[in-house]
């Protein structure tokens, strides 16, 4: 089954302590991504890859890196978290014609 | 600066009847116009898509108008299901680019 796969789920953290979000497509896609989901601004676009080791930033890319050593993983780090961070994180595969979304992050940083 | 937006953060609907989503966008330079729909503890899915050369795609229950003059995109479903209660988003996306730019969202409710 084509799909891309998040983890965690849900995680609470405390301010400064870094974290990992893994996000995995079965899919053999180039083209990966990571959004954010706020109420009231949507999904914005944190950092993208075109391709294995070719990543760049997006709309909102601040206290955020990401890395792109397999074709099929793209992780989302967060150094050193913040409250302003607590957000509802997607990863993204595409296509030429469609993008698959992960099931989402929810992320609380204290 | 929001380049996509969707006036309206919800949308209550009797089942049976039509539901209209709208959504502006500003840049005149995107070519595909999209919506997708979003469950709670779910990702967006894919609904349905138009090119910047045609103003109306159908698909099934699912029809999206595009009026390029007025910048405005629109989804209507006829006729509506309870199951269709659930997040709309619009998207704008440029040839070539597989970046996707949002909309704020709109929350439909079909009550039987």
């Amino acid at each position: 089954e084509a799909q891309v796969t998040q983890n965690p789920r849900y995680l609470i953290t405390v301010t400064g302590k870094k974290l990992t979000v893994t996000c995995s497509q079965n899919m053999n896609h180039e083209y990966m991504s990571w959004y954010r989901q706020d109420p009231g601004l949507g999904l914005r676009q944190i950092y993208y890859s075109m391709n294995v080791e070719v990543t760049d930033k997006g709309d909102v890319p601040e206290g955020y890196k990401v890395s792109r050593k397999e074709k099929r993983n793209f992780p989302l780090i967060l150094e050193s978290p913040s409250p302003n961070q607590t957000s509802l994180y997607f990863c993204a595969s595409s296509s030429v014609n469609e993008q698959f979304f992960g099931p989402g992050t929810r992320l609380t940083v204290l | 600066d929001q380049q996509v937006k969707q006036n309206s953060p919800s949308l209550s609907v009797q089942e049976g009847r039509i539901s209209i989503l709208n959504c502006d966008y500003t840049n005149s330079m995107f070519d595909y116009f999209l919506w997708y729909k979003k469950y709670p503890a779910e990702g967006p899915t894919f609904l349905i898509s138009i090119s910047s050369i045609k103003d109306k795609n159908e698909d099934g229950r699912f029809t999206v108008f595009l009026n390029k003059s007025a910048k405005h995109l629109s989804l209507h479903i006829v006729p509506s299901q309870p199951g269709d209660s659930a997040v709309y988003f619009c998207a704008i996306q440029s040839t070539g680019f597989q970046k996707l730019v949002f909309g704020t969202g709109t929350r439909l409710l079909v009550s039987p």
